[in-house]
């Protein structure tokens, strides 16, 4: 069973409007990541966070924000969403030292 | 930058077969390296682990280690076609301010004919 959720799992959207993807994770786990990914492609680390109120961006450039009030959550916003931003986003959080335990992605369609 | 290089593939063996899958990484700083299996559309799901250099088996995979030459492998054995998948090579960072961060490889795609 999943200990890190991330909701909606399908989201279509119109261009401008603002989202945000939800990633909760219930192991306690300090360090948390938001990958994006295109179907058949590599993961880019989008952003990510070493603990509460810590937030840093990732290798790859992203229109979107983050934030980190609790340990357990960490959701990413889009203010104005654009058909570029259509792809797979995949949240992840670690124990250091164990890898990554990744959620089960949002597939986000921008019309 | 940190790099992992993988053989993005498609790597094909029928039914049966060992599968082997490569990966070289640059930072020698890194101890821990993990082999993650990703079916189209899914998420990525943690198959193997290693840390330290030889070989560690589980079921019909095998992960081997060797840091001096900063090579990591995953050996499937009786490779079935439900392993078909795009498999992904992983290791942490090894020091400084983003200690425990995965840098992932590419990727190399598997597909086990019948």
């Amino acid at each position: 069973e999943a200990d890190i959720y991330q909701t909606p799992r399908y989201l279509v959207i119109g261009t401008g409007k603002k989202i945000t993807l939800e990633c909760s994770q219930t192991m306690g786990h300090d360090k948390m990541y938001w990958y994006q990914q295109d179907p058949g492609m590599e993961l880019h680390l989008i952003h990510y966070s070493y603990g509460v109120n810590s937030t840093e961006k990732g290798d790859l450039s992203s229109e979107s924000t983050v934030s980190r009030i609790r340990t357990e959550h960490f959701p990413l916003t889009l203010e104005s969403a654009r058909p570029s931003h259509t792809s797979q986003y995949l949240c992840a959080s670690s124990d250091t030292g164990l890898g990554y335990t990744f959620g089960s992605g949002t597939r986000l369609t921008v019309v | 930058q940190k790099e992992v290089e993988q053989n993005s593939g498609p790597l094909s063996v029928p039914e049966g077969a060992i599968a082997s899958l490569n990966c070289t990484y640059s930072d020698r700083g890194s101890q821990s390296f993990f082999w993650y299996r990703q079916y189209s559309g899914k998420s990525p799901e943690l198959i193997m682990f290693i840390y330290s250099n030889g070989d560690k088996e589980d079921g019909r995979f095998t992960a081997q280690l060797n840091k001096a030459s900063q090579y990591v492998s995953l050996l499937i054995r009786d490779s079935q076609p439900s392993d078909s998948a795009t498999y992904l090579c992983a290791c942490v960072e090894g020091r400084g301010s983003t200690l425990g961060r995965l840098y992932f490889g590419r990727g190399t795609q598997l597909t086990v004919w019948p």
